[in-house]
């Protein structure tokens, strides 16, 4: 069945940049997305369409997605972005599949 | 302003049923597909339901597909899910959705399912 693969933690010092890697088969062949979750809100969409920022979200947050890895940067990070982050895509059955989450530490 | 607000949340004993119920407002429901995603304790997130904008097509994860029943009412603004044959692992902040492969761009707060005896 598919899989997304996600690290289990990333750790940057503030105004460094973060990024956060996403692995699934043939994943470039498939659409994207990156949520924000923080503890008691949410979630919170911050990218879709592999690249593409919903209204609100600051220009820090950028992807990319190629070969069978998707990843979220986020440039000059700030505490503020401290979070989980999720990444999801379709299968081919078009069946939602969510990575395990990355936890976000601002230090 | 968008607003998505679940119920329905609650304790229930396993094999149970419970029904869950989102309310929309803000925006023209009947032009949106729809999704319940739920996040167990200490999990992370877990999608649980689709169901198109007519209602015409439905799909569910594995871990619910035969148990949980995803439903909508254009008239009333509101998606439902109807979960049977609760078991523990069941339990989880039950969120709902707005949104389809370009991502869901609107969440409830979630409602609350314990199950447990």
């Amino acid at each position: 069945s598919f899989e997304l693969i996600q690290p289990p933690s990333v750790s940057v010092s503030p105004g460094q940049t973060a990024n956060i890697a996403c692995s699934g088969d043939d994943l470039e062949e498939r659409y994207v997305c990156w949520y924000q979750k923080k503890p008691g809100q949410s979630p919170v969409l911050v990218l879709y369409h592999d690249t593409k920022r919903p209204s609100g979200i600051p220009e820090r947050f950028s992807g990319s997605n190629s070969g069978n890895t998707a990843t979220l940067t986020i440039s000059e990070t700030q505490a503020v972005d401290e979070a989980d982050y999720y990444c999801q895509a379709w299968d081919s059955s078009a069946l939602v599949v969510f990575g395990g989450g990355t936890k976000l530490t601002v230090l | 302003e968008v607003q998505l607000v679940e119920s329905g949340g609650g304790l229930i004993q396993p094999g149970g049923s419970l029904r869950v119920s989102c309310a929309a407002s803000g925006f023209t429901f009947n032009d949106y597909a729809m999704n319940w995603v739920r996040q167990a304790p200490g999990k992370g997130l877990e999608w649980v339901s689709y169901i198109s904008s007519d209602s015409s097509t439905t799909y569910y994860g594995d871990s619910v597909k035969g148990r949980f029943t995803i439903s909508r009412d254009n008239a009333k603004n509101s998606l439902s899910l109807q979960m049977n044959s609760v078991r523990a692992e069941d339990t989880a902040i039950y969120y709902c959705a707005r949104g389809d492969s370009s991502g869901y761009d609107y969440w409830g707060q979630g409602t609350l399912v314990t199950v447990s005896s």
